[in-house]
């Protein structure tokens, strides 16, 4: 079974500053799709950003982009320009009809 | 805008009890699912739905059991609730079949049982 790893529990940024939040997966699959999602406080979790296995380049969406290395099974979240509204949980997930999910990481915003 | 809701924020319930959690979704989607979320381990995937009346087990399903007699609504059933079923319990669903499809998330039922 595929499986999603996030090896960090907990990070935090300064507001304005850029973070890089990590994700490693397994599959023997060549066609598939990654997510990030976020789940605020006490708020209902919201994709922040997919990317298509087949596509190279790299999704974006406004502050938030992600490297994603198909070869090596990674897939980051950079968030730049922080916010104090980007302190939530945040999940990798993968996808290939069979949803995935890490463990998660917290992300702490300091003012 | 999807919106996926669940009964109850919040509910405690008593050891060997029968707990109902349920589910609706407004978008007509076709996929439903149920998972619990613990610290550490994430979303697990207990039971899901492709379909009125259809169901399949995920990863955990020991415990529960679910039912989907409408498409909008999709249940999640604990016959005899054990203190180890405390959780976070989060209902999904998606359009249809495909992995391009992300899933929308309900506000969670934090369940403590006692």
């Amino acid at each position: 079974a595929q499986t999603v790893t996030q090896s960090q529990p907990e990070m935090s940024v300064q507001e304005a500053e850029t973070v890089t939040l990590s994700c490693t997966y397994d599959t023997s699959e060549s066609d598939y799709y990654l997510f990030w999602y976020k789940q605020p406080p006490s708020r209902q979790m919201i994709l922040v950003i997919r990317q298509e296995a087949y596509k190279q380049q790299n999704a974006t969406e406004n502050r938030f982009s992600v490297n994603f290395q198909k070869a090596a099974k990674s897939f980051s979240l950079k968030i730049s320009d922080s916010q104090l509204g980007d302190a939530a949980m945040y999940f990798c997930a993968y996808n290939n009809n069979d949803m995935r999910f890490g463990a998660g990481t917290r992300l702490t915003v300091k003012p | 805008d999807v919106k996926v809701t669940q009964s109850s924020r919040y509910l405690v319930k008593r050891t060997g009890e029968k707990v109902f959690l349920e589910c609706v979704q407004d978008m007509d989607h076709e996929n439903m699912f149920w998972y619990r979320q613990d610290p550490g381990l994430g979303l697990r995937l207990i039971y899901f739905s492709y379909d009125v009346k259809m169901k399949e087990k995920g990863d955990i399903p020991e415990g529960y059991s679910v039912s989907r007699e409408k498409k909008e609504r999709f249940s999640l059933i604990l016959e005899s609730a054990s203190t180890n079923q405390t959780s976070m319990y989060l209902c999904a669903s998606s359009p249809n079949s495909g992995g391009y499809n992300e899933q929308f998330f309900g506000p969670g039922t934090r369940l403590t049982v006692l």
